[in-house]
């Protein structure tokens, strides 16, 4: 397996301007994670969801963000509008199971800048 | 609430041993985790302790004592490419879903010399 996929590995736009970040997980993984890593707050969960339904958005900054996941092989995470303080990397993960031992593989994530 | 501290930053000589510290305080623990992120680069999985003690892995150890919410990552025979951040997560049960989800510490800085 190619590992858990990010788009665009960069991304710069304006103030303002929608902006929506791409995932594909590792297949047969259930669960999938909206991780944004910054200086100040190191890697912070956003959402996450298991069998494609979130379960979980309560790390999801404001109503600006919001994440979906159509299928199991697909996720975005949508910011409208943008603002320069969400700058940041934007990770997603995904795992087999949320318990115990089962670990977090990682995206290498997109480096989103807004100016 | 939950909160994880690591330092900020180490600095290690090419061959020596290192220790990387790791404080918590959960509601809920339920396993703790040690990741290895390059710059510019994802976090990868090192290590997973949920009893006390002390877990081997190569080069790598990882130890536990949930009594004192205490972890540490010992790395020995260091070499340059060990420059890394190391970031220390432990799983919460209080913390969105029935086992709980991964809480990262923002993640100790080790800069390899040689």
């Amino acid at each position: 397996d190619a590992g858990v996929i990010q788009s665009p590995r960069h991304e710069v736009t304006e103030m303002g301007q929608e902006v929506t970040l791409r995932c594909k997980p590792i297949s047969g993984h259930d669960y999938l994670f909206w991780y944004r890593q910054t200086m100040m707050r190191g890697l912070e969960l956003l959402i996450y969801f298991n069998n494609n339904v979130p379960i979980d958005d309560s790390g999801m900054p404001e109503d600006r963000f919001s994440a979906k996941m159509p299928n199991a092989s697909f996720s975005t995470l949508k910011i409208q509008p943008s603002e320069p303080r969400d700058s940041a990397v934007y990770f997603c993960a995904s795992s087999l199971a949320a318990q115990g031992r089962a670990e977090a593989f990682f995206g290498q994530g997109t480096r989103l800048t807004v100016v | 609430g939950q909160n994880i501290d690591q330092p900020t930053e180490m600095t290690a000589t090419e061959g020596a041993i290192v220790q990387i510290n790791c404080t918590y305080q959960t509601s809920g623990f339920n396993g703790l985790f040690w990741y290895q992120q390059h710059a510019g680069e994802a976090p990868t999985f090192l290590s997973y302790n949920v009893l006390d003690g002390l877990e081997e892995k190569g080069r790598f150890s990882s130890f536990l004592s949930r009594s004192k919410g205490y972890s540490y990552l010992l790395l020995k025979e260091l070499q340059m490419k060990d420059s890394a951040s190391y970031l220390c997560a432990v799983r919460d049960r209080s913390y969105g879903g029935s086992q709980g989800n991964l809480i990262f510490g923002k993640g100790t800085k080790l800069s390899v010399k040689p």
